[in-house]
């Protein structure tokens, strides 16, 4: 089993609309969540931190299922500059810090 | 441009020969990582500095490769003997570690070399 899994997708979605990336990892340990963006051959950027009690930045929603080892992403509204892969991001325990990306989920979104 | 940088941003070479990237980060920033990322996943640790140690190294970090950070501010990373299977996307982060941060510090990369092993 992957220690962070994610559906490739891709999603291809009408602008306006509203979608959801699921992610789930293996470790119950792991201490930290992140969702991180990534454009087409570019380098990823973090989108946010993600919280036990769910955190919201403008039309992005992030939640944090402990029990299910289950990390979601919600964006609203969607925009044609949100189009890019989004990196599920887990800090597995051990020390450094070091990350565990999923392998990510492409969205498009269409006219 | 106070993000971290990363030299060169492509390299194509031949298998067998060695090639060497650097990673400057941010400043003042004292943890310093080395990710691999292939077509298609995401990126894959390979190590990572606090200052100047290396405290930690990736199973997939061969003998062929080594990284240091002599004065805990630039890294290179060294790929000695390139293979085919070397081609990707190697990443650099940096991080700001202490108590205030706890376990949410925050990782930016810089945008990467693209190797390409012919």
């Amino acid at each position: 089993r992957k220690e962070v899994e994610q559906d490739p997708g891709p999603f291809n979605v009408p602008e306006g609309a509203t979608v959801a990336f699921n992610c789930t990892y293996s470790n119950s340990a792991s201490q930290s969540f992140f969702w991180y963006r990534q454009d087409c051959r570019k380098e990823p950027k973090l989108l946010m931190s993600v919280y036990s009690s769910g955190n919201e930045d403008g039309r992005f929603t992030a939640q944090l299922n402990r029990a299910s080892q289950y990390i979601s992403l919600l964006i609203r509204d969607s925009k044609l500059s949100d189009s890019a892969t989004y990196l599920c991001v887990v800090n597995m325990p051990g020390g450094g810090n070091k990350l565990t990306f999923g392998t990510g989920t492409q969205l498009k979104v269409e006219l | 441009d106070t993000g971290v940088s990363q030299n060169p941003r492509h390299k194509i070479t031949k298998r067998g020969q060695n090639v060497t990237f650097r990673c400057d980060p941010i400043s003042e920033h004292n943890r310093l990582y080395w990710y691999r990322q292939t077509l298609g996943q995401g990126p894959e640790f390979l190590t990572y500095f606090q200052n100047e140690a290396q405290l930690e190294k990736s199973r997939l970090l061969s003998d062929r490769f080594s990284a240091e950070r002599p004065k805990g501010s630039f890294s290179t990373l060294e790929i000695q003997r390139t293979e085919q299977g070397d081609s990707a996307m190697y990443l650099c982060a940096s991080s700001l570690a202490g108590r205030a941060s706890g376990n949410q510090e925050t990782q930016y990369f810089g945008p990467g070399t693209r190797l390409l092993v012919l």
